[in-house]
């Protein structure tokens, strides 16, 4: 058990740029999610997957942020044109099955100039 | 919706004294209900969870929670802090019906400070 795994651990980007980050689950796990943490606040849910499958998102993702996971394993989240409001830390988070814990990785934190 | 109140931003307790955090939570039925603690550029580390059964529940490092209906309640407790339990601790409320109750609600934290 290595851990939820998450690249890079910082980025700094400009305005307008696109930026893609990415989470290795713990092996065998079949749930990804995506959870977004800004300063001084809890994190807040935006997406997750089922295996391969992307069974639901938050409103809080609108149509610059697309998140992936194409065979069921590693998963991509990126966010087109970003904006300084996307500034924060990007949490990815792996369970086996229900009613297991929720595995956290370190994040991704996101600086937008 | 669902929703996650920790009223206390900050609390300072001295190395060994005893602990509680606050956590009350808005849900349409019987919640799941989790602490986690979270320290400096880290991810965040579950302490305990509430699925159903004894209210009294028993976590990690020590800490434990009582699930209290009438009052929607949660609170954190430690009869006695270390200095290494200086962190930020989160109450979260998750969602039955979608997500397989890990689409999680987080209260907005509180930072613990242990003075030694």
């Amino acid at each position: 058990d290595t851990g939820v795994s998450q690249n890079p651990r910082h980025k700094i980007t400009k305005r307008g740029q696109n930026v893609t980050f990415r989470c290795d689950p713990i092996s065998e796990h079949n749930r990804l999610y995506w959870y977004r943490q800004t300063l001084g606040q809890g994190p807040e849910f935006l997406t997750y997957f089922q295996n391969e499958a992307q069974l639901e998102k938050s409103r809080l993702l609108s149509d610059r942020f697309s998140a992936e996971r194409p065979k069921g394993s590693f998963s991509t989240l990126e966010i087109q044109r970003t904006e300084q409001g996307d500034s924060a830390m990007y949490l990815c988070a792996t369970l086996k099955e229900d009613n297991s814990p929720l595995h956290f990785g370190n994040g991704t934190r996101l600086t937008v100039t | 919706a669902q929703s996650v109140t920790q009223p206390d931003i900050h609390i300072t307790v001295s190395e060994g004294a005893s602990l509680e955090l606050r956590c009350n939570y808005s849900y349409g039925a019987t919640p799941y209900l989790f602490w986690y603690v979270q320290s400096p550029g880290q991810g965040l580390q579950l302490l305990l969870k509430y699925f159903s059964g004894d209210t009294l529940v028993q976590g990690i490092k020590g800490f434990e929670a009582e699930f209290k209906r009438s009052q929607s309640s949660f609170n954190l407790r430690k009869p006695s802090v270390h200095w290494s339990d200086a962190a930020e601790y989160f109450c979260a409320v998750g969602d039955i019906l979608t997500g397989g109750g890990n689409k999680l609600t987080f209260g907005t934290g509180t930072q613990l400070k242990v003075e030694l």
